[in-house]
């Protein structure tokens, strides 16, 4: 069974932070990654994919894939209150497979 | 704005309704997607399109059927439904396998 599984938190950081979020699946296949952010009541937005094991910068995100360990993380920088929403982790093997989600709360 | 567009934004339905959610993609992509998320739970995938053919069904009820006219069209008839179906809808596309997806602004059902 494919699965990806991600602390549901809730995770609390002060503003301007790391906040850390991880990501870990089942199949060793797996060859594609992706973050997403999602603000309540709004759909998911992709903010950052990862295909290489290392690591990957944008602005202030930067998403971190093990290949051998099978787990996938994504690093907010300088945290922001407007970075509170719930951050979706996803798999793309056959089909994509998403995790639970992590909710993040930025405290001002 | 995503390039991806849904309607209706919100639906509130009768149990004996019939109505149509639809989706339109406008990046060129050949893979469309139905998800449901209902409150506290995952994403839950629903109907894989490739190339307009059906490539995933996930054991989803016949009260929801979909349509694919084409690459950039996708709908979902709804008929019949119980108040359990209330939730978000997300049409999503992307290029297949190994490739990101992008949503749209999702359909919130509310069956009554």
């Amino acid at each position: 069974q494919k699965e990806v599984e991600q602390n549901s938190g809730p995770l609390s950081v002060p503003e301007g932070a790391i906040a850390s979020l991880n990501c870990t699946y089942s199949d060793r296949g797996s060859q594609s990654f992706f973050w997403y952010r999602q603000y309540s009541g709004k759909s998911p937005e992709l903010i950052m994919s990862i295909y290489s094991n290392g690591d990957k910068e944008d602005g202030r995100f930067t998403a971190q894939l093990n290949k051998a360990s099978q787990y996938v993380s994504l690093l907010i920088r300088d945290s922001q209150p407007s970075d509170s929403a719930t951050y979706l982790c996803a798999v793309n093997i056959d089909q994509f497979y998403f995790g639970t989600g992590t909710s993040l709360t930025v405290i001002p | 704005e995503t390039g991806v567009t849904q309607t209706p934004r919100h639906l509130v339905m009768g149990m004996t309704n019939k109505k149509s959610l639809k989706c339109e993609q406008h990046l060129g992509h050949n893979a469309m997607y139905w998800y449901k998320q209902s409150a506290k739970k995952p994403l839950e995938l629903m109907f894989v399109y490739n190339f307009k053919e059906q490539t995933e069904n996930n054991s989803v009820p016949s009260r929801f059927s979909p349509e694919c006219p084409n690459s950039s069209h996708l709908f979902l008839h709804l008929h019949t439904l119980q108040p359990e179906d209330s939730a978000l809808y997300l049409c999503a596309s992307g290029t297949g396998v190994n490739t990101e997806a992008f949503f749209g602004q999702g359909t919130r059902l509310t069956v009554v």
